[in-house]
């Protein structure tokens, strides 16, 4: 499976953007890219996805390099309920590659007020 | 919104007892997971069903079995518990096809002495 890199940990103010990265270099053509968070204490939560063109919700956005080797998930305007740690994930269509979530380390970000 | 509910948040069981833990679902979702989550080693897929009374295995299902009657509720058991399986519990379900969002419970922390 293709892998996925994350910083550890970010910081931000409430009321700013954040823009967390993901590094995916060796992503291949059927990959779609993932992002989930979880509070704590609470179970995973879907944030987006996306394939190839950049993606919008009422949650965050994707920006999905050109190339599809990286890609950023933006929270526009952070709050204090936006500290989760956040997951960056590779799916692909491909049947043979099974249906588990396979989390990473992720991000851990932490909101200041 | 999807809602996925699991019956417990906490449970505390003893060695030796069978555990069963439930999951619904109310999206008319096929696919339901069960994984569990442990500090240091990510989200693991314990079983998985793709359709009322199919399943499949995950990475981990020694030691577990599930129950897929109907299509919203997915349960697993624990036939025999042991300490090892102290962990948080994640129920998700998920719409057809390999790269849908997957949409979680809040847990069952499972505590078994």
């Amino acid at each position: 499976d293709a892998k996925t890199t994350q910083p550890n940990s970010m910081e931000s103010n409430e009321e700013e953007p954040v823009h967390l990265p993901c590094n995916h270099s060796t992503i291949s053509g059927t990959d779609y890219i993932h992002w989930y968070r979880q509070l704590p204490s609470q179970g995973p939560e879907y944030v987006i996805h996306g394939l190839t063109s950049n993606v919008n919700n009422r949650m965050a956005s994707l920006a999905i390099a050109e190339d599809r080797k990286s890609s950023t998930l933006i929270l526009h305007r952070a709050t204090l309920r936006d500290a989760a740690v956040y997951y960056c994930i590779l799916r692909t269509t491909n049947s043979n590659s099974g249906y588990a979530l396979n989390f990473g380390k992720g991000t851990s970000l932490l909101v200041t007020p | 919104d999807v809602k996925v509910t699991q019956s417990s948040r906490y449970l505390v069981k003893r060695t030796g007892e069978k555990v069963f833990l439930e999951c619904v679902q109310d999206m008319d979702h096929e696919n339901m997971f069960w994984y569990r989550q442990d500090p240091g080693l990510g989200l693991r897929l314990i079983y998985f069903s793709y359709d009322v009374k199919m399943k499949e295995k995950g990475d981990i299902p020694e030691g577990y079995s599930v129950s897929r009657e109907k299509k919203e509720r997915f349960s697993l058991i624990l036939e025999s518990a042991s300490t090892n399986q102290t962990s948080m519990y994640l129920c998700a379900s998920a719409s057809g096809g390999g790269v849908q969002p997957q949409h979680f419970g809040d847990g069952t922390r499972l505590s078994i002495l």
